[in-house]
């Protein structure tokens, strides 16, 4: 069974706190994407990465920081400088990289909330 | 930033209906894509457009693609109340989206 995985579903941290959110596929995809949606809102793309071991800076990096030490996975950590974290965040991939055909698949999400 | 810019933000139709949403974008492109949102999950692909393309079908999906005018159009066919979602556009050069058209379809 193929797919995007993002785990938890829902997330409750501490203000101050930082956090890690898990996005894992298993589709062999080279890309991978960060992006934050906030209530009735558009997506913003956060970081993304084409390759293992590299990654670029989305539109709104500031306050989070990315990894990518495997195909497969590419944890987002939502630093204790982010302002403003709580919202819903959606991790997607895709085979090609940048203006391939390919379609972009998207995990289920994680909804953030700091107290 | 690149992203494609949907309007209207927000419509309302009766099951039975048609729904038309429009998608501008502002730097050249070499195909575009529109995805589907419901309600607290992620986006689905719905259908992609190449921009030697002026129009594709899926379904009771219909798009076109006006490169002169950077602008494309999504346009579903006998809506149903299933078809309530969020609607974005977004082209393969980024990946950028704009805050996508809400349609809510009354049964």
């Amino acid at each position: 069974d193929g797919g995007i995985t993002q785990s938890p579903k829902y997330l409750f941290r501490k203000e101050g706190q930082n956090v890690t959110l898990s996005c894992e596929q298993n589709l062999n995809h080279d890309a991978m994407y960060w992006y934050r949606q906030d209530p009735g809102q558009g997506l913003r793309l956060i970081y993304y990465s084409q390759i293992v071991n590299d990654f670029q800076k989305g539109d709104i990096a500031e306050g989070y920081s990315v990894s990518r030490e495997k195909k497969e996975s590419f944890p987002l950590t939502v630093t204790s400088a982010q302002k403003n974290p709580t919202a819903f965040y959606l991790c997607a991939s895709r085979r090609g990289q940048t203006g391939s055909t390919d379609t972009q698949y998207f995990g289920p999400g994680t909804r953030l909330t700091v107290l | 930033s690149q992203q494609g810019e949907e309007d209207p933000q927000a419509l309302s139709i009766q099951e039975g209906e048609n729904a038309t949403m429009n998608c501008s974008y502002k730097t050249s492109i070499n195909n575009l894509q529109w995805y589907r949102q419901n309600s607290g999950r992620g986006l689905v692909h719905l259908i992609l457009i190449r921009s030697n393309e002026r129009e594709k079908h899926s379904g009771r999906l219909r798009v076109t693609l006006d490169t002169s005018k950077k602008s494309s159009s999504l346009l579903i066919t006998a809506s149903r109340a299933a078809d309530t979602a969020s609607y974005f556009c977004a082209h393969n050069r980024d990946m950028r989206f704009g805050a996508g058209t809400r349609l809510t379809v009354k049964p």
